[in-house]
């Protein structure tokens, strides 16, 4: 079946230390991917795209994700956590039928 | 201005009840959707229209029904609710075909008691 895994459940990081966030989707396709973040309370925000376009894809708040197909990887970094950063991030594939397929969600901790 | 509004915001009502969840979006989008995310984050796509043709359709209990006015609304419609029904309930939008980004609602909080 066509999914998307997100490998980690929690991920915790001191302020001003690198961020990484892992994610490996399964298409028979070259697939559209995205990055959705959700703060506490609040609904999804697009961090950033993947349509095969470029593999290195930059999006808002400092946030890149790179598409791998030979891994089938599409991990989220950013250089350096920033406390306002704290959220629950979604790696999500796109489907050719409209249907955005989530993965289960990573929540990201930082620390002061 | 907010793209996409949902309304209410928070609801809590009985078992049995029937309730309703409104979304509206002000982008000019031809497509919604509704996803229901549960207890543990997990997001699932239930319904989109696309031009106000229902266009997906996922394994979801027939009471639960959604209704498209126009283009810009897309609400939902809950008969005799279940506690399994209490979840955060997304609407979002997005212009004609897969590429482009949904844009989401704020998120209604069910709570069913």
């Amino acid at each position: 079946a066509q999914s998307v895994t997100q490998l980690d459940s929690h991920v915790s990081v001191s302020e001003g230390t690198p961020v990484l966030l892992r994610c490996n989707y399964s298409s028979s396709y070259s697939p559209s991917l995205f990055w959705y973040v959700q703060h506490p309370n609040k609904g999804l925000q697009l961090l950033l795209k993947y349509t095969s376009a470029a593999t290195l894809v930059k999006g808002i708040n400092g946030f890149e994700a790179e598409f791998k197909k030979s891994e089938t990887s599409f991990h989220l970094t950013k250089p350096s956590a920033h406390m306002s950063d704290a959220a629950e991030y979604f790696c999500v594939r796109g489907d050719i039928s409209y249907k955005l397929i989530f993965g289960s969600g990573t929540r990201l901790l930082v620390r002061p | 201005d907010t793209a996409v509004s949902q309304t209410p915001k928070y609801l809590v009502t009985q078992m049995g009840n029937d309730k309703s969840i409104k979304c509206e979006q002000n982008l000019g989008h031809d497509t919604m959707y509704w996803y229901k995310q549960d207890s543990k984050k997990f997001l699932k796509i239930m319904f989109s229209y696309n031009n106000k043709e229902l266009i997906i359709n996922e394994t979801v209990p027939n009471r639960f029904s959604p209704k498209s006015p126009d283009k810009a609304h897309l609400n939902l419609h809950i008969n005799s609710l279940e506690l399994g029904d209490s979840a955060v309930y997304f609407c979002a939008s997005s212009q004609e075909g897969l590429l482009n980004t949904q844009y989401f609602g704020p998120g209604t909080r069910l709570l069913v008691l």
